[in-house]
């Protein structure tokens, strides 16, 4: 069974540009996580989404969005990047909502903000 | 505010050496303490637990919880380089609002010199 995916791996973006992420869960998850993950900060809850409707979301403003398709693939935007944004951000899918079991990570986006 | 709280931050041992992380949580909701292992790329599961007191085992690594002391413990037992790596203990909630359903510590940094 194939993993989480993430596309892209790396990315350069430039200040006050905006950045679309994609992941791909594990065939026949239906739960979506996304998170940030700074050597300071750790990893960080973004957004949960759960049969396209978003269950959760972090303390992050409002230029951080997501959104579920029907076939359960996830999408992150970032709009107006600031330095601050760089990070790995993962995302990681589970059959279930919520902390019902355990969740599998993607290999994670590099997103690099000059 | 729900935490949770590795320790140590990092720890240095030797090649055949065995070593115990600590992972401590105060959160409501409590459902399930996950255990995960990242190297230079996304985390990895090891281990899932939900009961008190039942060791979970896997090769050379095990863990138990302790849900009345709220917290629960890795061992590794003579340790290869190869397990040189950030341990992350996450715990899983039922509902955890804007800190997501799964909340992460900081993370054990181990180092295994041969």
């Amino acid at each position: 069974k194939a993993g989480v995916t993430q596309t892209p791996r790396y990315l350069i973006k430039t200040r006050g540009q905006q950045v679309t992420l994609s992941c791909s869960p594990i065939s026949g998850h239906r739960s979506v996580s996304w998170y940030q993950q700074t050597p300071g900060q750790g990893l960080q809850f973004l957004f949960e989404y759960f049969s396209e409707t978003q269950r959760n979301k972090g303390n992050f403003p409002g230029r951080f969005s997501g959104r579920q398709f029907s076939n359960s693939r996830s999408e992150m935007n970032v709009s107006t990047l600031e330095l601050g944004d760089s990070a790995l951000y993962l995302c990681a899918s589970s059959l279930s909502a919520g902390g019902l079991g355990e969740q599998f990570f993607g290999p994670g986006t590099r997103l690099t903000v000059l | 505010e729900d935490k949770v709280v590795q320790s140590p931050l990092s720890l240095v041992v030797h090649e055949g050496d065995t070593v115990t992380l600590n992972c401590s949580y105060e959160v409501t909701n409590f459902r399930s303490l996950l255990w995960y292992k990242q190297e230079k790329k996304a985390p990895t599961f090891l281990f899932m637990l939900t009961s008190s007191g039942i060791e979970k085992k896997s090769g050379r690594l095990s863990s138990i919880l302790d849900k009345k002391e709220l917290f629960s413990i890795l061992n590794i037992t003579a340790t290869q380089t190869g397990d040189s790596a950030v341990y992350l203990c996450a715990v899983g909630m039922n509902y955890g609002g804007s800190q997501g359903n799964l909340i992460f510590g900081k993370g054990t940094k181990l180092s295994v010199k041969p």
